[in-house]
């Protein structure tokens, strides 16, 4: 199994739909991030969360939103889906103190 | 051949040949820099790192070299293979005086291996 798991992998949805796409690892990592990655552009941070309680805005937070349930467990949801959210979304983890992220595989996300 | 990551996007290289990419970084409370690998579809996958308090690091065909006077990172593949095609990310670990830290990624450069 994947240390860093996301579902779905794809997903097309209808604009103003609400949407959740889950992020889940078994590294034992306290911190998690949601990052959206456009064509032909780098990945840009959403929300960022160092434990179960924090949870900080990123440079393109609006339209989404996060929770984080569990340490293993950072959720992100779009309340109302519109066409220029269509993008590949990625969690990624990593353990205070130490060095080294660990990237989901990805979820590709289309609004139509 | 060379190429500033930020301005001249695509980096054309022959087989064989070594490739240099380049990347500006912005911050200067980085204290840990990456180079990840992407091909089309998947995720980013891990090349090399470097700590701030180095200046080089080698990996196998791969060696990063960081200049902090001009906030400068480079990654060089050498013997370049048909495998090194893809797109090529510099990312910067930007921690705040709290503790906080991200990742924060460049733009990219899409490198080409020629047969």
């Amino acid at each position: 199994d994947a240390d860093v798991t996301q579902t779905p992998r794809n997903r097309i949805t209808k604009t103003g739909k609400r949407i959740m796409l889950e992020c889940s690892q078994t590294k034992g990592h306290d911190r998690m991030y949601w990052y959206r990655q456009d064509p032909g552009l780098g990945l840009r941070l959403i929300y960022y969360s160092f434990d179960v309680k924090d949870i900080n805005k990123g440079e393109i937070s609006d339209g989404y939103s996060v929770s984080r349930q569990a340490q293993a467990k950072f959720s992100l949801s779009l309340e109302s889906a519109i066409p220029n959210q269509t993008a590949l979304y990625f969690c990624a983890t990593k353990k205070s103190g130490y060095y080294g992220y660990t990237f989901g595989s990805g979820t590709r996300l289309t609004v139509v | 051949g060379e190429s500033v990551g930020l301005h001249l996007p695509t980096l054309s290289v022959q087989e064989g040949d070594n490739s240099i990419i380049n990347c500006a970084y912005s911050n200067s409370a980085s204290d840990y820099f990456i180079w990840y690998k992407q091909e089309s579809g998947k995720g980013p996958q891990f090349i090399i790192d470097i700590r701030s308090n180095m200046d080089k690091r080698q990996g196998q065909r791969v060696t990063v070299l960081l200049n902090k006077t001009v906030k400068h990172l480079s990654l060089q593949i050498a013997a370049t293979q048909p495998g090194d095609s893809a797109v090529y990310f510099c990312a910067e670990n930007i921690v705040s005086n709290f503790g906080n830290e991200k990742l924060t990624f460049g733009t990219g450069t899409r490198l080409t291996i020629i047969p």
